[in-house]
């Protein structure tokens, strides 16, 4: 089965710089890559994806790189806010007829 | 707000004993998707059903069972229950016929404690 690495599990930076979350995934048949966005005791929330035939996504301050042949997928946020102060996770499918298979999180932490 | 919908909030119960959790997906969305999220397994796939049909499996115990009904809800049967069990359960929902998509979103999960 699918098998996701996130790193790193813990993220500090300062408030205004930016922030890199790195995701490599096992699967050659995993073809849609998103990202969630958990506070404490909150559901995850989808902030962004990709598909495997794109190789990067923007919305706003958040963007999304994709490098299939390395199996590997990025977030990106600019400009953090402390808003941005949360657990991240990467996750990896086959698409509609799949679950999604999840990292173990990046926490971030947003030091003002 | 997600539109999906989960219930209880909060369950507490025994070891041995059984639970039935509730999901109601958004409106028009016809895939359910059930998820665990214990701090020692993260976030884990248990099982997806389609349109009242199972369509995928993931790490799901044989203790663990789930159906979808014809308004499209789903329930999580967990019996047996262990200490381990006690965990975050996630209902998510994706794909409507009008806009098929893989997208998946979260309803606000089910808080279930083994004592």
């Amino acid at each position: 089965g699918e098998n996701v690495e996130q790193h790193p599990s813990t993220l500090s930076v300062q408030e205004g710089d930016s922030a890199v979350i790195k995701c490599t995934y096992s699967d050659s048949a995993s073809n849609y890559f998103p990202w969630y966005k958990q506070e404490l005791g909150k559901r995850p929330q989808l902030i962004i994806d990709i598909r495997s035939n794109v190789g990067e996504k923007k919305d706003q301050r958040i963007a999304v790189t994709l490098n299939k042949t390395a199996k590997h997928f990025s977030l990106h946020i600019t400009e953090t806010q402390p808003e941005d102060s949360a657990v991240y996770f990467c996750a990896a499918s086959r698409g509609g007829a799949d679950g999604l298979t999840f990292g173990k999180g990046t926490h971030l932490i947003i030091q003002p | 707000d997600s539109g999906v919908t989960q219930t209880p909030k909060h369950l507490i119960t025994a070891t041995g004993q059984r639970v039935t959790l509730r999901c109601s997906p958004r409106s028009g969305d016809l895939s359910v998707y059930w998820y665990q999220q214990s701090l020692d397994q993260g976030l884990q796939f248990l099982i997806q059903y389609y349109n009242g049909e199972e369509r995928a499996k993931g790490n799901i115990l044989e203790r663990f069972s789930a159906q979808q009904f014809p308004d499209l809800h789903s329930e999580l049967n967990l019996s047996s229950l262990e200490l381990g069990d006690s965990a975050l359960y996630f209902c998510a929902s994706s794909y409507s016929q009008d806009s098929p998509s893989y997208e998946q979103y979260f309803g606000p999960g089910t808080r279930l404690t083994v004592t």
